[in-house]
């Protein structure tokens, strides 16, 4: 099975820097996955991280340790727009799963 | 590139009613997937399925079932509705080509059951 911890709640102040952390203990791995989701929209997607590093995207960073399960999401920046649930999500080796965490509700504030 | 659709975009059923829930995928996505999203928790896998196949299916009881069509549509079908299926489902689609590794969610219907 797969299991994904990533803390409930952060909060930041705009222009500032936040990094969202996130562990998994997994049967299987076929990669590491940040979506953004505001609230009452669909999530979309942010990072894909396979191999061990850091991806970098604009103001969005994704780092991932396969050895640990650990992965983080960097936002650079903030903008109040930031303002989001952060979904980390595992997928399994077959590749037709993926395993969501319940989701870091991240609160920028002036 | 986008272009999941979703409909209805809300519903309200009683208990025991039977539901039906439409996704339209993007032309060449062969691939979509179901999630039930509770409110303030992250989406939860219900199945997916490949060229009109179940590959896929996570921890939902046999009275969710999905069909998907030549056409990249698809459906979610859920009997014998239960209190807790009051939740947010989303059908998401992985991309082509460069996006093969992107998965697309549809703006999600909103099943209410009273």
């Amino acid at each position: 099975g797969q299991n994904i911890d990533q803390p409930t709640e952060m909060t930041a102040t705009e222009g500032a820097i936040v990094q969202i952390n996130c562990t998994y203990q997994t049967s299987g791995f076929n990669g590491l996955f940040w979506y953004q989701q505001h609230a009452g929209e669909a999530p979309t997607f942010l990072s894909y991280n396979v191999l061990d590093g850091l991806e970098e995207k604009g103001r969005f960073s994704s780092f991932l340790s396969r050895s640990k399960g650990y992965s983080y999401l960097l936002l650079k920046e903030l903008q109040m727009k930031d303002s989001a649930s952060y979904l980390c999500a595992v997928r399994d080796n077959a590749g037709n799963m993926l395993t969501f965490g319940g989701g870091t509700r991240l609160m920028v504030k002036p | 590139e986008t272009g999941v659709t979703q409909s209805p975009t809300h519903l309200i059923k009683t208990r025991g009613q039977q539901v039906t829930l439409r996704c339209s995928s993007q032309s060449g996505h062969n691939t979509v997937s179901w999630y039930q999203q509770a409110l303030g928790q992250g989406p939860q896998f219900i199945f997916q399925y490949y060229r009109e196949e179940e590959n896929g299916r996570g921890n939902f009881p046999p009275r969710f079932s999905g069909l998907q069509f030549p056409n990249y549509s698809s459906e979610l079908n859920v009997n014998a509705l239960e209190l807790d299926d009051s939740a947010l489902y989303l059908c998401a689609s992985w991309g082509g080509g460069e996006t093969y590794n992107e998965q697309f969610f549809g703006p999600g219907t909103r099943l209410t059951v009273l």
